[in-house]
C-alpha cells in the first residue's frame, strides 16, 4: 500500500538555524500539506500546495516558513530560523484530490527538537 | 469558540462493549467530515469518511447531523486494538486544510 514517508523522523537544532523537512508524498496525489502538533495539543494545519503554488495557508504559517516541491518527488518545509516554540511534531498529508476529494494520508512525521 | 470540540475523556471501556464518541463543529461551511484514529506519538490515520447519509465500515457507523453541527462515531464489540485517541476533522472542502478536534482518548480493557 503506497504511504507518504518524511525524514528525518527527528531533527535537533539550535535557536536561530535553518531547518528543512523533507517528504514525499504518494506517487498519483495532486496535494500536499503540512501539519503540526505541538505535544498534548491537537493537530494545526499549516499549508497546503497545489500545482506547484501554495492553494491555503493558516496564520501559523508566517514568514519565516516556506514549502517547496523542488523535484517531482519531494515536498520540502523549511524554517528560515527555528524558534523554541517551533518545537513539535510536523506532518506532511497528501490528497488525490479524486472523487474522495479531501481525503488526506499522513506520514510518520519529523520530531523537531529546538534547544 | 473552538471550531471543533470533543470530549477528552478518557474513555474505559471492557473488551466487546459499544462505545460511542461525539463530536460539534462551528464552521456552518464545513463540507467534509471524518474521524481519524492517532496512536501515541503516531500520525493521525484515516478512520472513516462520514456522509450526509451516515455510513458504516465494519464495526464502525458514523453520523452527521448538518443542521446541529453534530457527527458521532459507534464502535461496536470493542477490541484491544481499538485503544487509541480519535480524533474529529472538518474541512471546507476541496483542497483545503483540515481542522482537527482535540481527539477522545479510549482504552479498551481486558
Amino acid at each position: 500500500e503506497p504511504e507518504v514517508t518524511q525524514t528525518p523522523s527527528h531533527q535537533v537544532t539550535q535557536m536561530g538555524q535553518e531547518v528543512i523537512l523533507r517528504c514525499v508524498p504518494i506517487s498519483n496525489h495532486l496535494y500536499f500539506y503540512w501539519y503540526r502538533q505541538i505535544l498534548g495539543q491537537k493537530v494545526e494545519f499549516l499549508v497546503s500546495f497545489y500545482n506547484n503554488e501554495i492553494s491555503e495557508k493558516s496564520e501559523i504559517f508566517d514568514d519565516q516558513f516556506s514549502v517547496e516541491r523542488p523535484d517531482g518527488s519531494n515536498f520540502t518545509l523549511k524554517i528560515r530560523s527555528t524558534k523554541l516554540e517551533d518545537s513539535a511534531m510536523y506532518f506532511c498529508a497528501s490528497g488525490s484530490g479524486g472523487m474522495n476529494y479531501n481525503e488526506q494520508f499522513f506520514g510518520p512525521g519529523t520530531r523537531l527538537t529546538v534547544l | 469558540r473552538k471550531e471543533v470540540e470533543q470530549d477528552p475523556g478518557p474513555f474505559n471501556v471492557p473488551e466487546g462493549a459499544t462505545v460511542a464518541f461525539n463530536c460539534t463543529y462551528s464552521n456552518s461551511a464545513s463540507q467534509s467530515f471524518f474521524w481519524y484514529r492517532q496512536d501515541c506519538r503516531k500520525e493521525p490515520k484515516l478512520l472513516m469518511s462520514v456522509y450526509s447519509s451516515g455510513n458504516e465500515d465494519g464495526r464502525f457507523t458514523a453520523q452527521l447531523n448538518r443542521a446541529s453541527q453534530y457527527i458521532s462515531l459507534l464502535i461496536r464489540d470493542s477490541k484491544l486494538s481499538d485503544s487509541a485517541t480519535y480524533l474529529c476533522v472538518v474541512s471546507r472542502g476541496g483542497a483545503d486544510g483540515l481542522t482537527f478536534g482535540k481527539g477522545t482518548h479510549l482504552i479498551i480493557q481486558p
